[in-house]
């Protein structure tokens, strides 16, 4: 089943700002937009934006989501060591008639 | 406060059944599209199946189509997802969550093994 794809690990410096990317098709980023999702070891997933960049409440201003085209981005500023987690992006395929998730990304706050 | 509490799991045989519950309470079912997501060991998230608020629409991954059935029961706030035909691969933890990925429940283990 196509997927989305996600850069497997990112490192970046404590304070610093960490973009992580999310590429799909006219499908599905490109159509309907994605969600973004935090996880940490043994926790289930949290969710940080929906459909782009609509953000719960309770979640940090220094978790914004974006879209260009077909490709779906979260941008963590001031990067703090609670951030080192597991980050996925999902979206809703209409060719597959499924949401469809990234393999995730790595997030390491060195 | 929303909870969504999932049972059922455990070990079964390849080729076996299992039936997975999640129960609500704090919100209704009936509001919302409500999906099972798995995470095998050490991996990341898998889409496995969605049900609308009504229970008329459906959605499910190709690697489980045909295989697994969801359902909902409103009276009962209650979401089930019935596994068939399961595989080593089927191997996992089983979430349910809500709509916009807002609740989650803890997870319940599913292993596939003989």
């Amino acid at each position: 089943q196509a997927g989305l794809t996600q850069p497997p690990s990112v490192s970046k410096d404590l304070r610093q700002t960490a973009t992580l990317t999310c590429t799909g098709n006219s499908n599905n980023v490109g159509n309907q937009g994605a969600a973004w999702l935090q996880q940490h070891p043994g926790h289930p997933p949290k969710v940080l934006s929906y459909r782009d960049n609509n953000r719960p409440s309770g979640i940090s201003e220094r978790f914004s989501a974006s879209r260009s085209g077909n490709t779906a981005s979260l941008t963590i500023t001031g990067l703090q060591p609670e951030d080192e987690a597991d980050y996925y992006c999902s979206a809703w395929d209409n060719s597959v008639i499924a949401w469809v998730f990234g393999g995730g990304t790595k997030l390491t706050v060195l | 406060e929303v909870q969504l509490v999932e049972s059922g799991g455990g070990l079964v045989q390849p080729g076996g059944s299992l039936g997975l519950s999640c129960a609500a309470s704090g919100f209704s079912l009936s509001t919302s599209w409500m999906h099972w997501v798995r995470q095998g060991p050490g991996k990341g998230l898998d889409y496995v199946a969605g049900i609308s608020g009504d229970g008329t629409w459906t959605a499910f991954a190709d690697s489980v189509k045909g295989r697994f059935t969801i359902s909902r029961d409103n009276a009962k706030n209650t979401l089930f997802l019935h596994l068939n035909s399961l595989r080593a691969e089927d191997t996992a933890v089983y979430y349910c969550t809500r709509e916009t990925w807002d609740h989650w429940g803890q997870g319940i283990l599913v292993t596939v093994s003989s």
